[in-house]
């Protein structure tokens, strides 16, 4: 069964506390692999999209990597303003739909 | 231009009432999504539209659940009988062309309470 799972579940860091967020995948035919923002009471917002293994994409403190089995989400010196819902969500050949995972709650303390 | 809107914002029914849900999405994006956002859960896809048909419905929790899009653009989800485990967050995406390639865009999601 395909499948998006996300770690930690919530993550608790001081300002300027760099770490990183998991998100693996068991889906064959991967065609995309997408990052997006969450805040309260907000639709997600899109962050990156990646492709294939070995790509990066980075926006200001953030930098996402892609394997063959996972995804990173770098967050480098964040601000409270970084605190969020972070959604991983994987697209595949077989039958086009995209499966999200439940996300990784993400609190920066100032 | 104005990003995918959805009405009403929030709605509380009863339970067994009707309930019709609006998106709009951004103008010139060929492909809407649906999907339902519950307290601790991933999003839950429900369907997807690629123009006005949907290739894919089976993501639709149950037949008390239909979705249509007219003219290329708005869609409704209605929920027919509405029990309480229809309570959720109703989301909406749209994104330029579909097969999952393009970024999808999110509204704000309708926030459905069924008493």
């Amino acid at each position: 069964e395909d499948q998006v799972t996300q770690s930690p579940e919530a993550l608790r860091l001081q300002e300027g506390e760099s770490s990183s967020l998991n998100c693996s995948y068991t889906v064959s035919g991967l065609r995309g692999l997408f990052w997006y923002r969450q805040d309260p009471g907000k639709g997600p917002e899109f962050l990156f999209t990646l492709y294939s293994a070995g790509e990066e994409k980075e926006k200001e403190r953030l930098k996402a990597t892609l394997t063959k089995k996972e995804s990173f989400l770098h967050i480098t010196a964040p601000k409270p303003e970084d605190s969020a819902t972070y959604l991983c969500a994987v697209h595949h050949f077989r039958d086009d739909k995209i499966i999200f995972g439940k996300g990784t709650r993400l609190h920066i303390l100032p | 231009g104005a990003g995918v809107s959805q009405s009403p914002s929030n709605k509380v029914t009863e339970k067994g009432k009707d309930v019709e849900l609006r998106c709009d999405p951004i103008s010139g994006h060929t492909a809407l999504y649906w999907y339902r956002q519950s307290l601790g859960q991933g999003l839950e896809f429900l369907i997807y539209f690629q123009g006005n048909s949907a290739p894919d419905k089976s993501g639709l929790p149950s037949d008390r659940f239909s979705a249509e899009r007219t003219g290329g653009s708005v869609s409704t989800l209605t929920i027919q009988r509405t029990q309480q485990e229809d309570s959720a967050v109703y989301l909406c995406a749209s994104s330029l062309v579909g097969g999952g390639m393009q970024p999808q865009h999110f509204g704000d999601g309708t926030r459905l309470s069924i008493l």
